[in-house]
């Protein structure tokens, strides 16, 4: 099993630039976790999608963050426009099941806006 | 919701030391628990998960954590520290959905 992939490993762009940060979750999981992890706020929950719908998005920081799943095998999340603040390492985890199950993360993506 | 408090940001043992990760949960239904390794620049690895099958689990690596209803706690051990066990520990909290609400973390240090 390839386990979660994430893409880009890491992207470094300008303040107000779009940034899009791409999941292939694991064949077969049905849950799917965006986290962001920084420094001073340890790692957050942005939002997670249950059979490709958003069950909860309470943690998405602002207006700039939007996330999608238009399949099960797939999923973006976008910044637009971004600032440095939003600079982190952004993780995506998958799972099987809709209650509580093991989540298995990706390697993450290391974001610096400049 | 429910959380979890990790107790000590970092944590330095010796090589064979006694390794003790502090956590504690704050939930109002019988918890679902787990313990995160993280190594350095890679994603969170699960070291074990507490399901209410048994108080005492173990886990990969030699880790292994009970589950103390009375004291609300979920603290992390493994008897002899090595060299490779130095990484970032998470415990977390399973919400209905499946969501995980994660500690702060603690970073664990093992020195020669």
């Amino acid at each position: 099993d390839a386990g979660v992939i994430q893409s880009p490993r890491h992207e470094v762009t300008e303040m107000g630039q779009e940034v899009t940060l791409r999941c292939k979750p694991i064949s077969g999981h049905n849950s799917l976790f965006w986290y962001r992890q920084t420094m001073m706020r340890g790692l957050e929950l942005l939002i997670y999608f249950n059979n490709n719908v958003p069950i909860d998005d309470s943690g998405m920081p602002e207006d700039r963050f939007s996330a999608k799943m238009p399949n099960a095998s797939f999923s973006t999340l976008k910044i637009q426009p971004s600032e440095p603040r939003d600079s982190a390492v952004y993780f995506c985890a998958s799972s099987s099941g809709q209650r509580v199950e093991t989540q298995y993360f990706g390697p993450g993506t290391r974001l610096l806006v400049l | 919701a429910q959380s979890v408090t990790q107790l000590g940001s970092h944590v330095s043992v010796s090589e064979g030391a006694l390794v003790l990760l502090r956590c504690n949960y704050s939930s109002s239904v019988p918890p679902y628990l787990f313990w995160y390794v993280q190594y350095p620049n890679q994603g969170l690895q699960l070291l074990l998960k507490y399901t209410s099958a048994a108080t005492l689990v173990k886990g990969i690596n030699g880790f292994e954590a009970e589950f103390k209803k009375s004291e609300t706690s979920f603290h992390l051990t493994k008897p002899s520290a090595h060299m490779s066990d130095a990484a970032e520990y998470f415990c977390a909290v399973g919400e209905e959905g499946g969501a995980l609400n994660f500690g702060k973390g603690t970073s664990l240090l093992v020195t020669p």
